[in-house]
């Protein structure tokens, strides 16, 4: 089983819309969880933490649900400029990184 | 503050040729990690070193790959007889250490290469 599990998707949606994405992982003493951004042949971007509490950084909001095992990522009033792939990435006990395999997302005019 | 360096940006070899990848981390920075991305595929671990010290290596191919991260300079990811399939883009990243542990990890803009 894989430590981290994404949709890959591809999530197309038009502009203005509303879309989520989920990750699922397998260590349940997982310790720090991030989503990642990557455009097209470049490397990824930090786009934010995830805590337990939620975090929210303008149209964005990224939850954890430990109980369940996955964090998600939400993405409200979407822009053409949002078109890239979103990586959730999980660090463990042992401060490993495990990256997702990515989630692609495309707005459309 | 600069970021991950990474050089060459683009690196054209031979079919047995070897490749050497250099990362510098960013400033303070004492881990760094070696990430492969084969076309349309997602990002796969190789390395992870501290100065000196290849903490987990678990995602190196068993022959012809090597990494270093040494005192003094860059860290290095070494390909040696490069076949075609080495062809790729390799992603450094470093991250800071807390008192946790380390923390997110900042990318370089990756080194292309193309094995002909």
């Amino acid at each position: 089983r894989k430590e981290v599990e994404q949709d890959p998707g591809p999530f197309n949606v038009p502009e203005g819309a509303t879309v989520a994405f989920n990750c699922t992982y397998s260590n349940s003493a997982s310790q720090s969880f991030f989503w990642y951004r990557q455009d097209c042949r470049k490397e990824p971007k930090l786009l934010m933490s995830v805590y337990s509490s939620g975090n929210e950084d303008g149209r964005f909001t990224a939850q954890l649900n430990r109980a369940s095992q996955y964090i998600s990522l939400l993405i409200r009033d979407s822009k053409l400029s949002d078109s890239a792939t979103y990586l959730c990435v999980v660090i463990d006990t042992g401060n490993q990184f495990y990256f997702g395999t990515g989630t692609s997302l495309t707005v459309i005019p | 503050n600069a970021g991950v360096m990474q050089n060459p940006r683009h690196l054209v070899r031979r079919r047995g040729q070897e490749a050497r990848l250099r990362c510098s981390p960013m400033k303070g920075h004492s881990h760094v990690y070696w990430y492969r991305q084969l076309p349309e595929e997602g990002l796969k671990f190789m390395v992870y070193l501290q100065k000196e010290n290849i903490i987990d290596e678990s995602g190196m191919p068993k022959e012809r790959f090597s990494a270093e991260f040494p005192k003094e300079g860059p860290s290095i990811l070494r390909i040696q007889q490069v076949v075609r399939g080495d062809s790729a883009a390799y992603f450094c990243a470093s991250s800071p250490l807390n008192r946790q542990g380390p923390y997110e990890q900042y990318f370089g803009p990756g080194t292309r290469l193309t094995v002909t």
